[in-house]
């Protein structure tokens, strides 16, 4: 069965300094996708960035990046320049084509300021 | 594009009493799934369609909770008899289910907070 890991449960960053966010997997597929989601305080789940394991490129949005490392099952995210809107739960997503997306169990981002 | 539109945002009931949910999903997606957010669990997939046909209910709890899917627009999950222990936030998502390998990603309603007392 497919498994997601987060294995920080809580991350600190002062504003305007860089985080990463770290995720690992495990899967026999050699075909898959991977998200990050966002979950604020309001409890809404917000798309971050997605990263499809064929493309060895690694995806960034803004000030959002990931280091996909394909044979490590190893998937983290980098806010840069982080703000005071960037604190929310952060949940780390694994899916096969056609299939369910399973999640990880969370990591909560605070920002200082 | 509304997004998902769940329903009610909020419900309060009694134990024992029967609770139903609803979403409606992003118009032309045609995969549907329901998810239960806990603090001890995380988010859990309880059942999830693809084209109105339910593909895995393995995270259904128990025989409590059902769901359906009549059409490619609604969607209920219900429980009956509702127990302290289903107190939780439920989400519903939808996405494209395309026919290659790229994934499209989830769209998550604004969730269901479920207390039963």
């Amino acid at each position: 069965a497919q498994t997601v890991t987060q294995s920080q449960p809580e991350m600190s960053v002062q504003e305007a300094e860089t985080v990463t966010l770290s995720c690992t997997y495990d899967t026999s597929e050699s075909d898959y996708y991977l998200f990050w989601y966002k979950q604020p305080p309001s409890r809404q789940m917000i798309l971050v960035i997605r990263q499809e394991a064929y493309k060895q490129q690694n995806a960034t949005e803004n000030r959002f990046s990931v280091n996909f490392q394909k044979a490590a099952k190893s998937f983290s995210l980098k806010i840069s320049d982080s703000q005071l809107g960037d604190a929310a739960m952060y949940f780390c997503a694994y899916g096969v084509y056609g299939n369910k997306l399973v999640f990880g169990a969370g990591t909560i981002l605070r920002v200082k300021s | 594009d509304a997004g998902v539109i769940q329903s009610p945002r909020h419900e309060v009931t009694e134990m024992g009493q029967e609770v139903t949910l609803r979403c409606k999903p992003i118009s032309g997606h045609n995969s549907l799934f329901w998810y239960r957010q806990t603090m001890m669990r995380g988010l859990e997939l309880l059942i999830y369609f693809n084209n109105n046909v339910p593909i895995d209910d393995s995270g259904m709890p128990e025989d409590r909770f059902s769901a359906k899917m009549p059409n490619a627009s609604f969607s209920t999950l219900k429980i009956q008899p509702s127990e302290p222990r289903d107190s939780a936030v439920y989400f519903c998502a939808s996405r494209w289910r395309t026919g290659g390998v790229v994934g499209s990603p989830l769209h998550f309603g604004n969730g269901t907070r479920l207390t039963v007392t």
